[in-house]
């Protein structure tokens, strides 16, 4: 049964600190996406990829945020610096077409 | 742009009655619908599609879902609830060229025994 698998399932951390989020995506699956889900703004997507290419990060802040892509089994979102505003829980998805299969996200903590 | 607005924010069912959530869908082509369901703590997973094939969906653990063009509905159905049923669930729709999801605000479901 595939999935996409995400580490760390919990990051606590202190303002300022740099936080790395990665997400093994399912074998086959040529788009990722990664979502923020916050009890204010629900679930908000970041950035996503097609075939390891970035087509869209309009959704992340720019300054402190970055995704990549480094080979097709590994997605990565770093936040830096981090900022208590961004405490949420972060999720990763994968898919063929329109169809997206979520992970368990990362919930972070940032103090 | 595509939109979805789900009608209730919270349903209240007792177990093994019916349950229906509502979601309305605003779309200027046909589009892809999806039902998804996070139980607390989890991550979203995929109840159920609809891609333009059949009408009427069925996904997972019961549910189905019509696809209505005429009200531009998508409501969510199961016949008889169970207490595993309580989540929170979210109406989606794709977009036409890229892929991206735009989400419903949720509907929570509680379950009474």
């Amino acid at each position: 049964d595939a999935r996409v698998t995400q580490t760390p399932r919990d990051k606590v951390t202190e303002m300022g600190q740099e936080v790395t989020m990665r997400c093994q995506p399912i074998l086959g699956h040529n788009t990722v996406f990664w979502y923020r889900q916050t009890m204010m703004q629900g679930l908000e997507l970041l950035a996503y990829f097609r075939n390891r290419a970035p087509l869209d990060d309009s959704g992340m802040p720019k300054d402190r945020f970055s995704a990549e892509m480094p080979d097709a089994t590994l997605a990565t979102l770093k936040i830096q610096p981090s900022e208590p505003r961004d405490s949420a829980v972060y999720f990763c998805a994968s898919g063929t077409a329109d169809t997206q299969y979520f992970g368990p996200g990362t919930r972070l903590t940032v103090l | 742009a595509q939109s979805v607005t789900q009608l209730d924010s919270h349903v209240s069912v007792s177990e093994g009655t019916p349950v229906l959530l509502r979601c309305n869908y605003s779309s200027s082509y046909s589009p892809s619908l999806f039902w998804y369901v996070q139980h607390p703590n989890k991550g979203l997973q995929l109840l159920l599609k609809y891609t333009s094939a059949a009408t009427l969906v069925k996904g997972i653990n019961g549910f189905e879902a019509e696809f209505k063009k005429s009200e531009t509905s998508f409501h969510l159905t199961k016949p008889s609830a169970h207490m595993s049923d309580a989540a929170e669930y979210f109406c989606v729709v794709s977009g036409d060229h890229d892929y991206k999801l735009s989400f419903g605000a949720g509907t929570t479901v509680t379950v009474r025994a």
